[in-house]
């Protein structure tokens, strides 16, 4: 069995300064990890994943996640807020070579000029 | 490319009224998945494909039937719409290549609300 729990719901910052947005998993097997971003009435946009290779994973838009075998974690974070990256952010979870995803709940960020 | 597109964008239904969502995508991908999204919810899965003919049950399957008769459509069909059927619907396609069997690609979503 997975599972994925985003530690927060909402998460506000201003312009500028840095993002953290909380994901923890739990897998029984080694996971794949994923966060999409999801803007105001828009599909699903992949921001990074990570696949057992580089614990650290770049993605777009200068977010970075980091896996965290001994914390089941793998937070999303950013060094400077755009107001763009206003929007809501999902943690999935699969397991190795498995299709099926998932979700966590999902965090919103909100980005005050 | 298109990549994944849905189809319609909106609708609404009166409860008791059937209907069929449309997914198409043109990267030739083998597996195909409907989710609905509700609100402080995630995704769920819903259905899902791993091949042309083929078709299983996710999360939350029960009023949805699905469809694969072509390995680049996905038709998810409500029987008798209800209420709790509101949602937004998206589907997703991925590939069945080892190295990226795991990313799916997401359309743009179908916003049905069932009064």
């Amino acid at each position: 069995a997975q599972s994925v729990t985003q530690l927060d719901s909402h998460v506000s910052v201003s312009e500028g300064t840095p993002v953290l947005l909380r994901c923890n998993y739990s897998s029984s097997y080694s996971p794949s990890l994923f966060w999409y971003v999801q803007h105001p009435n828009k599909g699903l946009q992949l921001l990074l994943k990570y696949t057992s290779a580089a614990t650290l994973v770049k993605g777009i838009n200068g977010f970075e996640a980091e896996f965290k075998k001994s914390e089941t974690s793998f937070h999303l974070t950013k060094p400077s807020a755009h107001m763009s990256d206003a929007a809501e952010y999902f943690c999935v979870v699969t397991l190795s070579g498995y299709s099926t995803l998932t979700f966590g709940k999902g965090t919103m960020l909100l980005v005050s000029p | 490319n298109a990549g994944v597109t849905q189809t319609p964008k909106f609708r609404v239904l009166k409860t008791g009224q059937s209907m069929t969502l449309l997914c198409a995508q043109d990267m030739n991908h083998e597996y195909m998945y409907w989710y609905r999204q509700d609100p402080g919810m995630g995704l769920r899965l819903i259905h899902y494909s791993v091949g042309e003919g083929t078709t299983a049950k996710g999360e939350v399957p029960d009023g949805y039937n699905v469809s694969r008769l072509k390995k680049q459509n996905f038709l998810l069909g409500l029987e008798s719409a209800a209420p709790s059927q509101t949602s937004v619907y998206f589907c997703a396609s991925s590939s069945r290549l080892a190295v990226d069997t795991d990313t799916q690609y997401f359309g743009p979503g179908t916003r049905l609300t069932v009064l």
